[in-house]
């Protein structure tokens, strides 16, 4: 399928090494915040989600960080396998419940 | 339990054109939201069906308008294409009060 990954940012990494995508958001009153994986010729799927109120939320292999100080948020993968790659996109809940999407990361890894 | 599914999955048409896109949301979820994604872009906000009436917009032209049936599933409809129409249009559906929404694989449209 066409991918979506034309022209993002590229993170490569080893199979088995942890990886780190990071996201800066816009607006300081947005309280809920989602990481989607976007593989190609897919829509986006749910990976983990963190509430402003947190300042990290753990999931099977994933954590997400969230700095309120710099609108700042970070994905971490452990042991990243193939099939983690795919692009990256955090986004942050405003109004009724719609989302903003950041331009999105993609992350390739060498087995 | 079904997913979100979209029909068709692509789609070719020519500027000047109308085109409809359709969205089954997931079993029991009332609330649709549309996004379009260009090309290397994340999704950007169209509108959103709460209950059959449009629930908020997003900063598109209002040849881009859409509905939602008592099965709470939901058309997008595009007037008058445009090149630059051409994109990923996905839908996710959610139930309030909660945040998570679930996205369909997409209807990829190309206007030439």
């Amino acid at each position: 399928g066409e991918s979506v990954g034309l022209h993002l940012p590229t993170l490569s990494v080893q199979e088995g090494d942890n990886s780190i995508i990071n996201c800066a958001y816009s607006n300081s009153a947005s309280d809920y915040f989602i990481w989607y994986k976007q593989e190609s010729g897919k829509g986006p799927q749910f990976i983990i989600d963190i509430r402003s109120n947190m300042d990290k939320r753990q999931g099977q292999r994933v954590t997400v960080l969230l700095n309120k100080t710099v609108k700042h948020l970070s994905l971490q993968i452990a042991a990243t396998q193939p099939g983690d790659s795919a692009v990256y996109f955090c986004a942050e809940k405003y109004g009724n419940n719609r989302l903003a999407f950041g331009k999105g990361n993609q992350v390739v890894v060498i087995p | 339990e079904t997913g979100v599914t979209q029909s068709p999955t692509h789609l070719i048409k020519t500027r000047g054109q109308q085109v409809t896109l359709r969205c089954s949301s997931q079993s029991g979820h009332n609330t649709v939201s549309w996004y379009q994604q260009a090309l290397g872009q994340g999704p950007q906000f169209i509108f959103q069906y709460y209950r059959e009436e449009e629930n908020g917009r997003g900063n598109f032209p209002p040849r881009f308008s859409g509905l939602q049936f008592p099965n709470y599933s939901s058309e997008l409809n595009v007037n008058a294409l445009e090149l630059d129409d051409s994109a990923l249009y996905l839908c996710a559906s959610s139930i309030p009060p909660g945040d998570e929404q679930f996205f369909g694989p997409g209807t990829r449209l190309t206007v030439l």
